[in-house]
């Protein structure tokens, strides 16, 4: 059973085309994430969300727009697509305690170009 | 500022011989650090974490990391590489809100 399981895994789309990543963990975590790891592999966090409420939201366009519509899934949707989207998101999953030990569990990543 | 800086962006080794991956990080509390590997085309799985007690902590695939926090520092050892240790690794520090920060990686390459 994949515990982080994110959809599709590949993705080649034109400029401005609208497209989207689901996401779902079974592992019974409260928080999911969103990261993007560019071309040099720096992870960056876009957003977080526990129990279906947005908690991290970092300085991303707006054009990337996460929906969280039970506690087991975050999608990301992204319009119109730009060259400099093409990267690798991932999703990734973790237990909420209020604190920060918690360990985060990681999807295969869904690798995007943008043409 | 929390953060994390791995200084070695590449590094090669004998297959066989030992390895050792540096880590510092910048945190103002007790900080919670992890190890991660990506294998090429594959998501990130956690090789080992600190969360406290002993500093010499043992993760899967014989990797062990030492937590020191005189130099702020915990790097990942191996003793003897394998092939299939080739991969990127990251190093990363929890803060709060469940925010994790992480360095830029290491990349491994063995050698035959």
């Amino acid at each position: 059973d994949t515990a982080v399981s994110q959809t599709p895994k590949y993705l080649v789309t034109q400029m401005g085309n609208d497209k989207s990543i689901k996401c779902e963990q079974n592992l019974g975590h409260d928080t999911m994430y969103w990261y993007k790891q560019d071309s040099k592999k720096f992870l960056k966090i876009m957003f977080s969300y526990n129990n279906k409420e947005l908690i991290i939201n970092e300085t991303v366009p707006n054009r990337f727009s996460p929906k969280s519509p039970d506690k087991a899934h975050l999608n990301l949707h992204i319009n119109s697509l730009e060259l400099g989207d093409s990267a690798v998101y991932f999703c990734a999953s973790s237990p909420f305690s209020g604190g920060s030990g918690n360990t985060i569990y990681f999807g295969e990543g869904s690798w995007l170009t943008v043409v | 500022a929390q953060s994390v800086t791995q200084p070695d962006i590449h590094i090669t080794v004998s297959e066989g011989a030992s390895l050792e991956l540096r880590c510092n990080y910048s945190y103002g509390a007790t900080p919670y650090l992890f190890w991660y590997v990506q294998s090429p085309g594959q998501g990130l799985q956690l090789l080992l974490k600190y969360f406290s007690g002993d500093t010499l902590v043992q993760g899967i695939k014989g990797f062990e990391a030492e937590f020191k926090r005189s130099q702020s520092s915990f790097n990942l050892r191996k003793p003897s590489v394998h092939w299939s240790d080739a991969a990127e690794y990251f190093c990363a520090v929890g803060g709060p809100g469940n925010q994790f920060y992480f360095g830029t990686g290491t990349s491994l390459t063995v050698i035959p």
